[in-house]
């Protein structure tokens, strides 16, 4: 199990809304630390999406925002396309001594 | 531009070491730390450690303390991470990445190095 939780999979139309959810504990997100997001293609190394919560590097389209509240993060992509379908991973960083970095388990994000 | 290149696939036997380089380009490297994460076949990112390019200091994920040695050569600019006693568990893709200036994310990535571990 991931300490980060994320749901498995998600699906939207192109055009609608969707959110990928990213759920951690007190010793993580809850903590105050920041939250990022990466979308990894087949085949490719992730790509940094969102950093510290909510900032997106350049390059990114707008369409994509992040979110933080209490011990979990969102991620939202609006206007979604084809070229969006790809997997979605969650990090931050934890207290606990176990890891310090910690990644949700990924979202397959599927554009129907 | 920012690259991180990474050396090429390994195929190692149980209970042998695989070291993987990552040399870096486009800043100066000793401002930035490196982090190497890995990917096991058709599953999620799992973080090993990262190393301070400045001084040299480690972290290292729990699981992997004894087990996995992080180095850097700043005259090269570059990363290298060594994985001892492997298994067929640790068959996996390993990435470097750089750590962004001031929280925990990290900007760019190296293109993967695919490690098979197989007798």
């Amino acid at each position: 199990q991931s300490v980060l939780t994320q749901p498995p999979s998600v699906s939207g139309a192109p055009g609608q809304r969707v959110t990928i959810s990213c759920t951690g504990s007190s010793s993580n997100i809850g903590a105050g630390y920041d939250v990022h997001w990466y979308q990894q293609l087949p085949g490719i190394a992730p790509k940094l999406l969102i950093f510290g919560n909510s900032n997106r590097p350049s390059g990114v389209p707008d369409r994509f925002s992040g979110s933080k509240s209490g011990t979990s993060g969102s991620l939202a992509i609006t206007g979604l396309q084809a070229e969006d379908e790809a997997d979605y991973y969650c990090q931050s960083y934890d207290s606990s001594l176990s890891a310090y970095v910690v990644f949700g388990g990924g979202t397959k994000l599927t554009v129907l | 531009q920012v690259h991180l290149v990474q050396s090429g696939a390994e195929v190692k036997k149980p209970g042998a070491s695989v070291k993987v380089s990552c040399k870096a380009s486009g800043y100066t490297f000793i401002t930035y730390g490196i982090n190497w994460v890995r990917q096991a076949p058709g599953q999620g990112l799992e973080w090993l450690g990262s190393i301070s390019a400045y001084n040299g200091y480690t972290n290292y994920a729990q699981k992997f303390q004894g087990r996995v040695t992080m180095t850097t050569d700043t005259s090269t600019s570059t990363a290298y991470m060594e994985l001892r006693s492997l298994t067929s568990d640790d068959t996996a893709v390993y990435y470097c990445a750089r750590q962004i200036l001031g929280t925990t994310g990290f900007d760019y990535w190296g293109q993967g190095t695919l490690v098979t571990v197989s007798s």
